[in-house]
């Protein structure tokens, strides 16, 4: 049971193409949250979602597209990838109850040519 | 959310006590403070949170000062696998919130043998 999956853990793409990133959590909690970790600017905010059906932007949400048909996943994709979105993109799930911590995943590395 | 301020870095003997200062005077009276850790090139990983009383679990103590305007985050026994980045942030807790995190710049902690 490995609660919060994402997938792939490392991946190369060409700038214009279009790429998605894949969270799947075992646990059923209605949050699920999507961060880039880059140098010199810390975690950052993309797009988060409070159930199916239910997605609101983050800090830093252009170029990025985000949907949640099932509670268990979350993918995040990048419609014609570029250069600055180059990053180490993580995920995070949360339950619903007031007062509980996000559990995080292992991180995506993306690197854009 | 409110603003926190935390140094960019610290340095602990091992075996000694890490205290790890944080400022949040703009503080509302239903935000919680949550710390969290990044162990190099790994999620987050939720440490403990409190409201207005000091906090204790297996991994820390969370002491709050009285006006809640600062907090305290103590490592007992710091270790070297105690080495990593640590946020302090501060969230509102209750119904309706969307549960999301911001993260600052944290502090960098560096145990030494």
């Amino acid at each position: 049971d490995a609660g919060i999956t994402q997938s792939p853990r490392y991946k190369i793409t060409e700038t214009g193409r279009q790429v998605t990133l894949m969270c799947h959590q075992t646990w059923s909690h209605s949050y699920m949250f999507w961060y880039r970790q880059d140098l010199g600017h810390g975690l950052r905010l993309i797009y988060y979602s409070a159930a199916a059906d239910i997605t609101d932007k983050g800090e830093v949400p252009d170029g990025y597209v985000v949907s949640r048909s099932k509670t268990e996943n979350f993918p995040l994709t990048l419609e014609s990838a570029t250069r600055s979105q180059t990053s180490v993109y993580f995920c995070a799930t949360k339950r619903m109850d007031m007062n509980t911590e996000a559990f995080f995943g292992q991180g995506t590395r993306l690197t854009v040519v | 959310d409110a603003k926190t301020t935390q140094p960019p870095s610290m340095d602990c003997a091992e075996g000694r006590a890490a205290n790890l200062p944080c400022n949040h005077s703009t503080i509302s009276g239903n935000e919680y403070v949550y710390w969290y850790r990044q162990i190099h090139s790994q999620g987050p990983q939720y440490i403990i949170h409190g409201l207005k009383n000091n906090e204790t679990n297996e991994m820390a103590s969370l002491i709050i000062t009285e006006d809640r305007k600062s907090s305290t985050l103590i490592l007992p026994h710091a270790t070297l696998r105690d080495t990593a980045v640590y946020y302090c942030i501060v969230r509102v807790d209750g119904s309706g919130n969307t549960g999301k995190l911001i993260f600052g710049q944290g502090t960098t902690l560096q145990v030494k043998p």
